[in-house]
């Protein structure tokens, strides 16, 4: 069974930081790219970011290209995201998500986390 | 970036009814489309892939549609399980956008 268990999600002062984590397993980590997915309260869904299966070719939504930074530990199972230079408008849940690395699947999330809930406020 | 856009926004139903949503892009994906259900507090599902390929287990009264850039999803006979909210999602190319959803209420 697929399973993927964020965590790390929390209250920060805006300008502050926080790492999420994504804790995968059910499945061949390695062979599937991940990605990050936010969801505002009570708004819609927006991609965050995306990593590859290899870890080397990442992309992100220009509303938080230079501020986070996905990674992943393919020994670990782990997928990261490092938020920095946190606002107000970064306030959401944020879901991971895996899609299968091969051409023809990348973006079709197949399975999603249940979320770690961040909060920007002071 | 591709602009995805939902309608209707809510759409009020009855169980048995015949449920359609629609989703258009602002250019084109070719059938790169996917389409998530969402229950409150919970993460979204899978449902439907490359417009029209149905997810493993997901019962067959859902379907997907395309024609250019306008692609449906359609519920045959709305269950009460699937009162919901429903979003279209492009993975054409990066950006991947999603619509801004569309909530299925009883009626």
């Amino acid at each position: 069974e697929v399973q993927l268990l964020e965590s790390g999600g929390g209250l920060v002062q805006p300008g502050g930081s926080l790492r999420l984590s994504c804790v995968a397993s059910g499945f061949t980590f390695s062979s599937y790219g991940m990605s990050w997915v936010r969801q505002a309260p009570g708004k819609g869904l927006e991609w965050v970011s995306d990593i590859r299966g290899s870890g080397i070719v990442t992309y992100y939504a220009d509303s938080v290209k230079g501020r986070f930074t996905i990674s992943r530990d393919n020994s670990k199972n782990t997928l990261y995201l490092q938020m920095s230079s946190l606002r107000a408008e970064d306030t959401a849940e944020y879901y991971c998500a895996n899609y299968y690395d091969r051409g023809g699947y990348y973006g079709k999330f197949d399975y999603w986390g249940q979320g770690t809930l961040v909060t920007v406020s002071s | 970036d591709i602009q995805m856009t939902q309608s209707p926004s809510t759409l009020s139903a009855s169980v048995g009814d015949r449920v359609t949503i629609t989703c258009r892009a602002s250019q084109s994906i070719s059938n790169w489309l996917a389409w998530y259900q969402q229950k409150p507090g919970k993460a979204p599902k899978l449902l439907i892939y490359k417009a029209s390929s149905l997810e493993s287990g997901v019962p067959s009264r859902f379907s997907g549609s395309e024609s250019g850039t306008e692609f449906t999803l359609t519920i045959s006979s709305l269950q009460p399980d699937d009162f919901a909210t429903y979003y279209c999602q492009q993975y054409n190319s990066y950006p991947w956008t999603f619509g801004q959803g569309t909530k299925v209420e009883i009626k």
